[in-house]
């Protein structure tokens, strides 16, 4: 159980275009998702925190308009990276919260999309 | 916000050894979590212990909350180890923020 999963896991797109990045909790209702970014080597750093059916609360420097989440159910939420250029290259990952398993505290986390901009 | 440090750093090991990596943090915590990062970017969660001590086949763990920080044992290591290993708290706050800060992390590297 407590499976979270993200799609597409790997994508390639040219600058200025726009990239839509899906995270499902396949078997339990994530009441909370988070957005995470990571450079290489390094470490995570969080993005955004998304409840459903509520605006995302964004870390600070972290442009709400470049990096546009939707969290519109219990099991889904997005991350839109608009018109994307080569600094926005890096490794998302994303989780959830909200499963019985574990503890309710318990983040369980997806395998990543790998994002690079040309 | 609050701070996390873990170390070493880096460790390499010859198959076999055990090995000891530590987390420091800063503030109490509501929710602390010890993940594997394999090589394709997957984190394994390991362990989900704000406090006292855990055991999972040659891994263990223990926090010692009052004194802020935590321990991750791997003994008899496997080359199947190796990968990067990352303590991360969540501290509540009124505010309902319950986000996981993550530390920088100990890369493992186990020879056969």
């Amino acid at each position: 159980g407590a499976v979270v999963s993200q799609h597409p896991s790997r994508v390639i797109c040219k600058s200025g275009t726009s990239v839509k990045i899906e995270c499902r909790s396949l078997d339990f209702q994530a009441t909370t998702m988070f957005w995470y970014r990571q450079f290489p080597k390094k470490s995570l750093m969080l993005m955004a925190t998304s409840n459903e059916g509520s605006k995302a609360t964004y870390e600070q420097g972290v442009e709400k308009d470049k990096f546009l989440i939707n969290h519109a159910s219990l099991t889904l939420s997005t991350l839109t990276v608009t018109s994307a250029h080569p600094e926005d290259s890096s490794f998302y990952i994303c989780s959830a919260r909200g499963g019985r398993q574990g503890g309710w505290e318990t983040q369980y986390f997806g395998p990543g999309t790998r994002l690079l901009v040309l | 916000g609050i701070q996390v440090e873990q170390s070493p750093p880096d460790l390499i090991l010859q198959e076999g050894a055990n090995s000891t990596l530590r987390c420091n943090f800063s503030d109490s915590v509501n929710n602390l979590q010890w993940f594997h990062q394999n090589p394709w970017g997957q984190l394994i969660n390991l362990f989900y212990i704000p406090s006292g001590t855990k055991q999972n086949g040659r891994l263990s763990a223990t926090t010692v909350a009052t004194e802020r920080y935590s321990l991750l044992y791997i003994s008899s290591s496997q080359t199947t180890d190796s990968g990067v290993y990352f303590c991360a708290v969540g501290v509540r706050r009124d505010t309902g923020r319950r986000a996981l800060t993550f530390g920088s992390g100990t890369r493992l590297q186990v020879q056969p």
